[in-house]
């Protein structure tokens, strides 16, 4: 069974670098296919999409972000690992990884989020 | 950059009746890359339609999407108590990513 969960900091101080995780299990993202991809979301606001890898380490960015958004996975690890620098409290937010289903860029599976504040 | 347009902002209605959620692109888009979420207070956003008309594993029948070009639909026939949440529309496109609509409440009447 397809699962993924977020992992990292709660707390993050401005113009720091923001680290989280995602943890992958049911599937391997070496799978012809497969990719994953982060999503955040501001309180009470709407989703966000960040950035994505494929399973051939092909990545892709919200372009307004590409600057300060860095998408990576470790295969032997099953992880796939976002970074984001010189955060700001804008970035305060649910930050979500899923998996994409097939070549139909939808997110069929998603993790849990992880709350990440950014406050001095 | 494609931006999707979701009216109402919010839905009051009543269990058992229907509704029509409405997702506007600003410029035509595939179909195929077009998705309806649900998202319940403090969870993760659920797929529940992919590719405009398809219904992902576990969705009840009573969930149906539609549409082409920039007008696409999501409609709920017949409503249950779990149906209220808020929904959201998502597109994917080569040079832009993926994007979301802003969202529309659907509350209890």
């Amino acid at each position: 069974q397809i699962a993924l969960k977020e992992s990292g900091p709660t707390l993050v101080k401005p113009t720091q670098t923001l680290t989280l995780t995602c943890s992958l299990s049911g599937f391997s993202l070496t799978t012809s296919g497969v990719g994953v991809g982060w999503v955040r979301q501001s309180p009470g606001k709407a989703l966000e999409w960040l950035a994505l890898i494929y399973w051939d380490d092909d990545k892709r960015y919200r372009p307004s972000l590409r600057s300060r958004l860095t998408i990576s996975r470790d295969p032997s690890k099953n992880h796939v690992v976002l970074t984001m620098t010189n955060v700001g409290p804008v970035d305060t937010a649910i930050y979500y990884c899923a998996h994409r289903l097939g070549g139909l860029h939808a997110f069929d599976i998603w993790g849990q989020g992880t709350l990440v504040t950014v406050t001095s | 950059e494609i931006v999707l347009t979701q009216s109402p902002g919010t839905l009051s209605l009543s269990p058992g009746e229907g509704a029509t959620l409405s997702c506007r692109a600003s410029q035509i888009v595939s179909r195929t890359y077009l998705a309806w979420y649900q998202q319940k207070p403090r969870q993760a956003p659920r797929l529940l339609i992919y590719a405009a008309s398809s219904r992902a594993t576990g969705v009840p029948d009573r969930f149906s999407g539609g549409g082409s070009g920039t007008d696409f639909t999501l409609t709920i026939s017949g409503l249950e108590p779990e149906d209220f949440a808020v929904y959201y529309c998502q597109h994917y496109d080569n040079l832009w990513g993926y994007s979301f609509g802003q969202g529309t409440k659907l509350e209890i009447k």
